[in-house]
């Protein structure tokens, strides 16, 4: 079946510039989750969803990082106000339900703020 | 704060060899504890998942290790293949996090012919 899928796969974008992040989970998957990968970091968290209880956004850097999840399905990752600090890779995993169950990932969308 | 440490940093091994990959964590209260192969430009991929009961768990040539009392796992990969390398990550759950997880900072392995 289809995995999950993020669009666009790279962005450039001007520091300054608003930018989205997209998220299509597998179907069925209530949890969702968001990470970022900088170059030669480790993967960070995010942002967490589940079904349709308040997500966590322990993770989230700043106020300039927002992301929702509409339909308890797709999941748009907004960035204001971009900075060049931001330029990573940012990757997105759903799961059937939270816990052991496996994390499948996206692609994910390698954002360059120049 | 929960930590998790991989080593080594990276590895370079000849093709059909084995390894050795190891993950210290300091997570609580632990959940379970994951594998993760990531090649270049790619998102992570799955290995193994192991909960606190599971000592050991195999997935084709690779197997991992996991004592819950010493807060260590290890990835052991047999006969490696030129297509092993990658990036190994180690990713650990904590119960009380919205199961959110706390990744090491992996492992690069490149598999020479």
């Amino acid at each position: 079946g289809a995995g999950v899928s993020q669009s666009p796969s790279n962005k450039v974008t001007e520091k300054g510039k608003d930018v989205e992040l997209r998220c299509d989970p597998i179907s069925g998957h209530t949890a969702l989750y968001w990470y970022r990968q900088s170059l030669g970091q480790g993967l960070e968290f995010l942002i967490y969803f589940q079904g349709n209880s308040a997500p966590d956004k322990s993770g989230l850097p700043s106020d300039r990082f927002s992301a929702e999840r509409t339909g308890g399905s797709v999941s748009t990752l907004t960035i204001q106000r971009t900075q060049q600090e931001d330029s990573a890779v940012y990757l997105c995993a759903s799961s059937y339900t939270p816990g052991v169950y496996e994390q499948y990932f996206g692609p994910g969308t390698r954002l360059t703020v120049t | 704060k929960n930590q998790v440490e991989q080593s080594p940093q990276s590895l370079i091994i000849l093709e059909g060899k084995n390894c050795t990959l190891q993950c210290n964590y300091t997570v609580s209260p632990f959940s379970n504890l994951r594998w993760y192969k990531q090649d270049t430009g790619r998102g992570p991929v799955s290995l193994t998942i192991m909960t606190f009961s599971e000592n050991t768990k195999s997935n084709g040539r690779y197997t991992a290790t996991l004592d819950a009392d010493t807060k260590q796992s290890s990835l052991h990969i047999t006969a490696s293949q030129l297509s092993d390398s990658a990036s190994y990550i180690c990713v650990v759950s904590a119960t009380n996090a919205g199961n959110m997880l706390t990744f090491g900072g992996g492992t690069r392995l490149m598999v020479k012919p």
